[in-house]
């Protein structure tokens, strides 16, 4: 299985910071990446496909890069409703494999 | 906005078989295809696996041997069942609509609001 890494854990940040969090596989996988987020007792929701497009509805403060084995995912001017846990996604290969996830908290 | 609501017992014994169901509303099964994904406690996402709007699946290879999803189109539902489970099965469980496009790889695009189910005597 690939291994999909993601870097810090937790993070802590203030409404209006720029926050760049990495997601690292363990084999190339192009940019079959896709980036989620989560809060709590709320589904999961997509953010971006394909390591960088913006899906639908989503603001542009949120930007996906990278190919290969490293990613990230940037959000540029914190909002309060971005904080939230941020998880990573490989779509190359089956079984898909999700990163821990990286959880956003307000300093 | 198609939404997913996952239903089935919070608590299944151990050796017992897991049932789940996701009642899709606001849209139609047919056309994409539908998964299931869980999270045990303190852990990662874990992708179980998807059936697709022809009845075809593809599971993850760690749970294939214990795993079915199924379709009902006529209710507009799909389900998941897991044989055998353990204490290792606990987790809260999603249903959620993959996406497979060219411009769109196996992405999920929408959630279930997920079920947590604990596998205890």
């Amino acid at each position: 299985d690939i291994q999909m890494t993601q870097s810090p854990s937790s993070l802590s940040a203030s409404v209006g910071d720029s926050v760049t969090i990495t997601c690292r596989a363990s084999q190339n996988i192009g940019a079959y990446l896709n980036w989620y987020q989560q809060k709590p007792g709320k589904a999961p929701k997509l953010l971006i496909y394909a390591a960088s497009s913006l899906q639908s509805g989503v603001p542009s403060r949120f930007s996906g890069s990278g190919s290969g084995t490293d990613f990230t995912l940037t959000i540029r001017s914190l909002q309060p409703e971005d904080f939230a846990t941020y998880f990573c996604q490989q779509s190359y290969t089956t079984p898909k494999t999700f990163g821990q996830g990286t959880h956003l908290e307000i300093k | 906005q198609v939404q997913l609501q996952e239903s089935g017992p919070g608590l299944v014994k151990p050796s017992e078989t897991l049932s789940l169901t996701c009642i899709v509303s606001n849209g139609s099964i047919s056309g994409y295809s539908w998964s299931w994904i869980r999270q045990p406690p303190g852990r990662a996402l874990e992708w179980i696996g998807y059936v697709l709007d022809t009845g075809g699946t593809n599971y993850n290879p760690s749970l294939k041997s214990r795993v079915t999803i199924s379709l009902d189109t006529s209710k507009n539902q799909f389900s998941l069942k897991l044989r055998s489970v353990t204490a290792a099965d606990t987790a809260v469980y999603y249903c959620a609509r993959r996406v497979d496009t060219i411009l769109v790889t196996d992405a999920f695009d929408i959630w279930g609001q997920g079920t947590m189910v604990t596998v205890s005597s």
